[in-house]
């Protein structure tokens, strides 16, 4: 099956420093990746669309400054959380559209962040 | 605009029992919809999908779903629970024909806990 991958699985980091994000789709490409965040007992919320090759599109509310994507290649996209805060504290959950086999996304293990 | 609501934000079920977890939907054209499972601190797996064709879909471990457009449900349904099935359960849904957009709309989610 689809495997998409995320690294680091968890981070804590100290108020002020940046984060990057890693989502890697391994067995197939991905022309389209999402970015989500997930706070406790909570649904998914959309943070951002990216796609390859070009700039991402952000959901409404969501600064696009202060969490940077690039989707350099068809099977990397990154999300880079600038300048945390405690408020930034969250689960963030990426996952990959894959065209062949019926439009599915396919979802990585999540990345638990934890700003102090 | 599309959107999905699960009534339901908690089921507690019988291990041997059958269990129904509900969901609903809205899209302005023809609906892809989805059910992903999380567990504890992952990301979300795929379980099954209606994109087009019969309207009993079977998908993993032993979960299947019923589209029922007249009353534009997709309830997730499986004959015998176990309790290893305990977790949370989204649906979600994109309407076929948001073009380029690709982006799944979840729902709030539901935890199953079936009881030993």
């Amino acid at each position: 099956g689809a495997v998409v991958s995320q690294h680091p699985s968890w981070v804590i980091c100290k108020s002020g420093t940046s984060v990057k994000i890693e989502c890697r789709s391994l067995d197939f490409q991905a022309t389209t990746m999402f970015w989500y965040r997930q706070f406790p007992k909570q649904s998914l919320m959309l943070m951002a669309t990216s796609n390859e090759g070009s700039k991402a599109t952000y959901e409404q509310g969501v600064e696009k400054d202060k969490f940077l994507i690039n989707h350099a290649s068809l099977t990397l996209s990154t999300l880079t959380v600038t300048s945390a805060h405690p408020e930034d504290s969250s689960f963030y959950i990426c996952s990959a559209f894959r065209l062949a086999g019926a439009q599915t996304q396919y979802f990585g293990p999540g990345t638990r962040l934890l700003v102090l | 605009a599309q959107s999905v609501a699960q009534p339901e934000d908690q089921v507690n079920v019988a291990e041997g029992n059958p269990l129904t977890v509900k969901c609903t939907y809205s899209v302005s054209g023809n609906p892809y919809l989805f059910w992903y499972v999380q567990y504890p601190n992952r990301g979300l797996q795929f379980l099954l999908k209606y994109i087009t064709g019969d309207n009993l879909v079977k998908g993993s471990y032993g979960f299947e779903a019923e589209f029922n457009k007249s009353q534009t449900s997709f309830h997730l349904k499986k004959p015998s629970a176990l309790v290893s099935d305990s977790a949370l359960y989204f649906c979600a849904v994109r309407d076929f024909n948001s073009g380029s957009a690709r982006q799944l709309t979840f729902g709030s989610g539901t935890q199953l806990t079936v009881l030993p």
